[in-house]
């Protein structure tokens, strides 16, 4: 069955130090990847996707995902965060074999500090 | 460009009664709409996922005499909550799929609607 774990419910980093958020899947076949962020109270913005091709995926915001097959994982990276980063991040997994459903992670809080 | 909208972004309402809510894809058409839920500090549950001029596709759980769902054109779905309940009150979030995007999965998501039922 498919999954997606997002390990850290919550993480706290520096203004200007490096983020990264961690997320596993399990999915029986090539998946399509996705990296969402919500603030509080709004829906969701896709920050990144990965359907194939090159393994790391550059997004919006200074934001970038890496594709390791062999580690099952779609971690996402920033360089230097912004106190405007803090929100909640969503890993998701998109499989065409069952309706085009999306499998969600429970998310990363991400706290940005001054 | 794809835009989903939400309307209304925020309802309140009495115990036993119906709220529509509207989500509306902007600037693209989108053969599939999916609905979700999502309580507070939690992940987004799938509620079902409706095709343009066909019966929606409820998960498990979801009961479909209460949560109506319809997708009248390429643009517009709508679920509904019939006699809703305190228990019901959440965070509605929609989301659309794209007719070019469907090989490709891309979801496009509307911005909520918080339903708090009295």
């Amino acid at each position: 069955a498919q999954s997606v774990t997002q390990p850290d419910i919550h993480i706290t980093v520096s203004e200007g130090a490096s983020l990264e958020l961690r997320c596993n899947y399990s999915y029986g076949a090539t998946p399509y990847l996705f990296w969402y962020v919500q603030s509080p109270g709004q829906g969701l913005q896709l920050l990144l996707k990965y359907f194939s091709g090159d393994t790391l995926v550059q997004g919006i915001k200074g934001f970038e995902a890496e594709f390791k097959r062999s580690q099952s994982s779609f971690n996402l990276r920033k360089p230097s965060v912004h106190w405007s980063d803090a929100a909640e991040y969503f890993c998701a997994v998109g499989a065409t074999n069952t309706g085009n459903q999306f499998y969600f992670g429970t998310g990363t809080s991400l706290t940005v500090i001054p | 460009g794809a835009v989903v909208s939400q309307h209304p972004s925020r309802v309140i309402c009495k115990s036993g009664t119906s709220v529509k809510i509207e989500c509306r894809s902007l600037d693209f058409q989108a053969t599939t709409m999916f609905w979700y839920r999502q309580f507070p500090k939690q992940s987004l549950m799938l509620m079902a996922t409706s095709n343009e001029g066909s019966k929606a596709t409820y998960e498990q759980g979801v009961e479909k005499d209460k949560f109506l769902i319809n997708h009248a054109s390429l643009t517009l779905s709508t679920l509904t909550v019939t006699s809703a309940h305190p228990e019901d009150s959440s965070f509605y979030i929609c989301s659309a799929q794209e007719v070019r995007d469907t090989y490709t999965d891309t979801q496009y998501f509307g911005p909520g609607t918080r339903l708090t039922v009295l």
